[in-house]
């Protein structure tokens, strides 16, 4: 079991808008401001898109946000293409670890 | 541009020790004051952060991987260094090194990564 909670799916049509969700507690999304999101593409490794919550590192498209309330933080990807379709995974600092994943999120473009 | 790049044995007896090596390219593993870590994944599975190590030598760990798993780092070669022992068929992962983008400032996020290796354990 994970422990930051994502949907095992989400899907969008090209042009579309999609969020993910990731679930902590206060002991490690509510408390902190390190959220990092991840895009893996099949037999690929995973690549930064989002760290610190909501910036972007140089070469991510701005298609790509991030946000967060409370215990929730949450992945954008707005005008969605089809090389947008991926799993993405979020990652935050916990008092308990210090790093903890979520289980994944597998991303279809319609 | 740094590059990095995972080493070693693909295939592991039960109950022996797993050891991989990541190679920094493009840059000292001293300089910029980052932090390096492993993480793996299982088939079909999600990330899982084993632990990370400081230029310097500090090192924090998972915890439930902690009583297995020492890493360490050896600047002259410009690499660091996983050991996991008393592997099980549940060890079975692809295991990627990976760099914490900032510097002394801590992204807590990995910038770059391996390309990843598979081990497995069987005898």
């Amino acid at each position: 079991q994970s422990a930051l909670t994502q949907p095992a799916s989400v899907s969008g049509s090209p042009g579309q808008s999609i969020t993910i969700s990731c679930t902590g507690t206060s002991s490690d999304v509510g408390s902190y401001n390190f959220v990092s999101w991840y895009q893996q593409h099949p037999g690929k490794a995973p690549k930064l898109m989002i760290y610190e919550g909501n910036k972007r590192p140089s070469g991510v498209s701005n298609r790509f946000s991030g946000s967060k309330s409370g215990n929730t933080a949450s992945l954008t990807v707005s005008g969605l293409q089809a090389e947008d379709e991926a799993d993405y995974y979020c990652c935050s600092y916990a008092s308990s670890s210090p790093l903890v994943f979520g289980g994944g999120t597998k991303l279809t473009v319609l | 541009q740094v590059q990095l790049q995972e080493s070693g044995p693909g295939l592991v007896k039960p109950s022996q020790t797993l050891s991989l090596t990541c190679t920094v390219s493009g840059g000292s593993i001293s300089s910029g004051g980052y932090y390096w870590s492993w993480i793996r994944q299982h088939p079909g599975k999600g990330l899982e952060w084993i632990g990370y190590i400081s230029y310097s030598g500090s090192s924090n760990y998972n915890p439930s991987l902690k009583s297995r798993v020492t890493i360490s780092v050896d600047t002259s070669k410009n690499q660091f260094s996983l050991k996991m022992s008393s592997v099980t068929a549940a060890d079975r992962a692809v295991y990627y090194c990976a760099r914490d983008g900032g510097g002394r400032l801590r992204w807590y996020a990995f910038d770059i990564w391996g390309q990843g290796t598979m081990v497995t354990v069987s005898s």
